[in-house]
């Protein structure tokens, strides 16, 4: 059973410090990977997706990594933003599946 | 931009009532998700469903859950007999296809208070 976890659980910084989201999971045999964004209350907002066969992928601020091998994939945040503040979430898709697995999530606090 | 819809955003019902919750996913959409959050804990997959079939579900999808999609647009899913731990935020999702690259966009929620 794939298990994702996300270090750390909270993370708070002043604005325009690099933000740096950690996850990771247990079974290597992932389809993709995504990167979500979840206000408090609301829904999931989709941030970005890293195939397996992709090492990084970016958009606008925001680069995720991921090395498949050792189960691991990073978010990093550039000159975070307190609009930046938010619980981002990972979450798996394994090979011939079709569910997402999601971590816990790191909720990020940007200090104006 | 197209996005995912649920009706309603929050239900409130009775313990052994049952509920359903609607989705409008992105018309052009193939796949279609349930998942569940419950208060301070993971969201969780309920069930994948496509081609009017169920391609996949969670040990949580009992017999007391059940996915329709009654028409082309939207797509339910039914609580038979709700339970007190049926309490969460329930998030409709739909992807284009099974493609490795393609996301799965999730609705606003369905938060379901059960008393």
């Amino acid at each position: 059973k794939q298990e994702v976890t996300q270090i750390p659980a909270a993370l708070s910084v002043p604005e325009g410090e690099n933000l740096v989201l950690n996850c990771s999971f247990t079974d290597s045999a992932i389809y993709n990977l995504q990167w979500f964004r979840q206000d408090p209350g609301k829904g999931l907002t989709s941030l970005l997706l890293i195939q397996s066969s992709q090492r990084e992928q970016t958009s606008g601020r925001l680069n995720a990594s991921l090395d498949k091998s050792s189960g691991r994939s990073t978010l990093y945040i550039a000159a975070s933003q307190p609009g930046d503040s938010a619980t981002y979430l990972c979450a798996v898709r394994a090979a011939n599946d079709y569910k997402l697995s999601f971590g816990a999530g790191t909720t990020v606090t940007v200090r104006a | 931009e197209p996005e995912v819809t649920q009706t309603p955003s929050h239900q409130v019902t009775q313990m052994g009532q049952e509920v359903i919750l609607r989705c409008v996913p992105i018309s052009n959409h193939l796949y279609f998700y349930w998942y569940r959050q419950i208060l301070g804990q993971k969201v969780e997959f309920l069930v994948s469903f496509y081609n009017n079939e169920i391609s996949e579900k969670s040990e949580i999808f009992d017999d007391q859950f059940s996915v329709e999609r009654p028409d082309g647009s939207n797509f339910t899913l039914k609580i038979r007999s709700t339970k007190l731990e049926d309490s969460a935020m329930y998030f409709c999702a739909s992807s284009v296809d099974s493609a490795s690259y393609n996301e799965q966009f999730f609705g606003p929620g369905t938060r379901l208070t059960v008393l």
